[in-house]
């Protein structure tokens, strides 16, 4: 079946800009996973969902950083007035099971590069 | 919170030779650690897991291995080959955290 899916696959944006990065996860799965992974490093926790609450924020960055989930489905990560610093590949994840004993599937991510 | 350490960075190996990469992790109430692999431009697959309750699992050449009382895991790749080459990244987590905490990474490079 269809794997997690994120658009765009690239983008490229001034500094100061906004941008909202894309998530479609595997049918059914009804946790939702943000993380942040700069150039040759781990993955940062962002954000996670339970259908459309996110009980934990802890990892946004930044109050420049907000995230949504509509329908149990579809989430969008939005960062407004862009820096720098916040060049990175944006990975979404989903599972089935609620909490972490679910196997988290990843999409291909979302490389942004702010100039 | 958690923190997970993970070693070597960067591990080249001949073909057919066995790859072994070591993670420790922090928080004793981690209970599943799994493992996934990157390949460039890919987002990270999962390619075995642990819990807890069993220390070690094995998937045809791949086999993870788990010490409580020493909080930490492995990864073990026999007769490995030019594909297995690829980032490999050790998490941890708990039922009641809800996300993973990720090692930093090994990039493997496997030698014809």
């Amino acid at each position: 079946g269809a794997g997690v899916s994120q658009s765009p696959s690239n983008k490229v944006t001034e500094k100061g800009k906004d941008v909202e990065l894309r998530c479609d996860p595997i049918s059914g799965h009804t946790a939702l996973y943000w993380y942040r992974q700069s150039l040759g490093q781990g993955l940062e926790f962002l954000i996670y969902f339970q259908g459309n609450s996110a009980p934990d924020k802890s990892g946004l960055p930044s109050d420049r950083f907000s995230a949504e989930r509509t329908g149990g489905s579809v989430s969008t990560l939005t960062i407004q007035r862009t820096q720098q610093e916040d060049s990175a590949v944006y990975l979404c994840a989903s599972s089935f099971y609620t909490g972490v004993s679910g196997e988290q599937y990843f999409g291909p991510g979302t490389r942004l590069t702010v100039t | 919170g958690e923190n997970v350490e993970q070693h070597p960075s960067t591990l080249s190996v001949q073909e057919g030779d066995s790859a072994v990469i070591k993670c420790t992790y922090s928080d004793s109430a981690s209970n599943y650690f799994p493992w996934y692999k990157q390949e460039l431009g890919k987002g990270p697959q999962l390619i075995i897991d642990i819990r807890s309750n069993v220390g070690e699992k094995k998937d045809q050449r791949i086999a993870v291995t788990l010490n409580k009382t020493a909080k930490h895991f492995s990864l073990h790749i026999t007769e490995t080959q030019p594909e297995d080459s690829a980032v490999y990244f050790c998490a941890a987590g708990s039922g009641s955290a809800r996300q993973l905490t990720f090692g930093s990474g090994t990039q493997l490079t496997v030698l014809p």
